[in-house]
């Protein structure tokens, strides 16, 4: 079967402090990776996707990286962290969707990011 | 942008009343998915739907696409305790690029007193 690990689980990093957070899929072969982030316990806001090996697109500029170095493996970066990036990140991974439809997205237990 | 639109936000009730979540695309879309979130925890897949007009059923939840296909719903019976969390739904708009990219409503938070 298949599964998402996703670490650390909570994290308290000073600003302007780098930031790495992993995420690795089990059981299955090229995923599709997401990776989200929720503020005040609401809305899932996507950062960003990637659907294969060095395949990243961003969906919000701003002072964070992603980039996927081998196929089930998943990271989300920063070289200087902000007050603003405080939140709950989650990585998700699904099946390539086929003409049938699209497949649930199966998320991370995440991370819980504090910045002070 | 295309975004998909939940109400209510927040939703209180008493257990054992019935609760409804409603979601709303400007644009058509290719399916939609449902997510539960509970409190402190990471979002879960409960269901998708795919055709115009579909229904599904989970036990006490019923789920909802419009015939348009730009709308949908969630609606519980009979709440209990265990329900209590946060619901999303999602979409994929019909025609897009990003292959396999959902976006995600805001949520609705559902409380239920015992």
């Amino acid at each position: 079967s298949q599964t998402i690990h996703q670490w650390p689980a909570t994290l308290v990093q000073p600003v302007g402090s780098p930031l790495s957070l992993e995420c690795t899929v089990e059981g299955t072969s090229n995923p599709n990776l997401y990776w989200y982030r929720q503020a005040a316990g609401r809305g899932l806001q996507l950062l960003f996707y990637s659907v294969g090996i060095g395949q990243i697109s961003s969906e919000v500029p701003q002072n964070l990286s992603a980039s996927r170095p081998q196929d089930r493996q998943f990271i989300l970066s920063s070289k200087k962290l902000l007050l603003s990036d405080s939140g709950f990140y989650l990585c998700a991974w699904s099946d390539y969707p086929t003409v049938v439809g699209l497949y649930g997205y199966t998320f991370g237990s995440g991370t819980r990011l504090t910045v002070v | 942008g295309q975004q998909v639109m939940q109400i209510p936000q927040y939703q209180h009730v008493q257990e054992g009343e019935d609760f409804t979540t409603y979601c709303n695309s400007s644009t058509t879309l290719s399916n939609i998915q449902w997510y539960k979130q509970r409190p402190g925890g990471h979002p879960v897949f409960l269901i998708q739907l795919v055709k115009s007009g579909e229904v599904k059923k989970q036990k006490r939840l019923t789920f909802q696409f419009g015939e348009a296909k730009k709308n949908s719903s969630l609606h519980i019976t009979a709440t209990q305790t265990t329900d209590v969390g946060t619901y999303f739904c999602a979409g994929r708009h019909a025609g897009g690029t990003s292959y396999g990219k959902l976006t995600f409503g805001q949520g609705t938070i559902l409380t239920v007193h015992p």
